[in-house]
């Protein structure tokens, strides 16, 4: 079994240009999950999917960011015209459908913009 | 809304002495509760998750944490640390957050520090 992978572990951007991150979920794992992590906080909730669809968007930051799950597997977070207080890293984490709370979380992708 | 406060920004403690990390909740309802250790620049590890029951819960790695109602509390504890336990360990807690929409709500952690 394999866990929560993401990709890539680290991204290092200009302001302004767009980047997007990929998460791959634990496979038989129905329900995903985005958040991020500032320095010396925890994660903070962005979005989440039930298998395709985009339960929960609300908390995504701006409408720079926006998140896809086209086929209920791996998912894509893009942010566009990255602003350098978009550094931090983002973390993927995935569930079972009867077991929602119970997330297990991929190492992250660490975002720097420059 | 719910929120979770971990007291403790750093602890530092010698390898073989015990260990209690503070976990404080607001929650209306039943919580459900989890501590995660994250090691630097990785992701976090699960150690152990409360739903219901017994309020004493194990986890792995030696961890166990004790679920308080009355006192809002859920600390997490060892009874003899290990070098290899210094990294930052974060208490949370589920609640929906919209329709059909759970997530995890963290603290801000607590960074450990261990004197071999």
């Amino acid at each position: 079994d394999t866990g929560v992978s993401q990709n890539p572990r680290h991204k290092i951007t200009k302001r302004g240009q767009n980047v997007t991150f990929r998460c791959d979920p634990i496979s038989e794992h129905n329900r995903l999950y985005w958040y991020r992590q500032t320095l010396g906080q925890g994660p903070e909730f962005l979005t989440y999917f039930q298998n395709e669809a985009q339960l929960e968007k609300s908390r995504l930051l701006s409408d720079r960011f926006s998140a896809e799950r086209p086929k209920g597997s791996f998912s894509t977070l893009e942010i566009q015209r990255t602003e350098q207080g978009d550094s931090a890293m983002y973390l993927c984490a995935s569930s079972l459908a009867k077991a929602r709370y119970t997330q297990y979380f991929g190492p992250g992708t660490r975002l720097t913009v420059l | 809304a719910q929120s979770v406060t971990q007291p403790d920004i750093h602890i530092t403690v010698s390898e073989g002495a015990s260990l209690e990390l503070r976990c404080n909740y607001s929650y209306g309802a039943t919580p459900y509760l989890f501590w995660y250790v994250q090691s630097p620049g990785q992701g976090l590890q699960l150690l152990l998750k409360y739903f219901s029951g017994d309020t004493l819960v194990q986890g792995i790695k030696g961890f166990e944490a004790e679920f308080k109602r009355s006192q809002s509390s859920f600390n997490l504890r060892k009874p003899s640390v290990h070098w290899s336990d210094a990294a930052e360990y974060f208490c949370a807690v589920g609640a929906q957050a919209g329709a059909g929409s759970y997530q995890l709500t963290f603290g801000k952690g607590t960074k450990l520090s261990v004197i071999p």
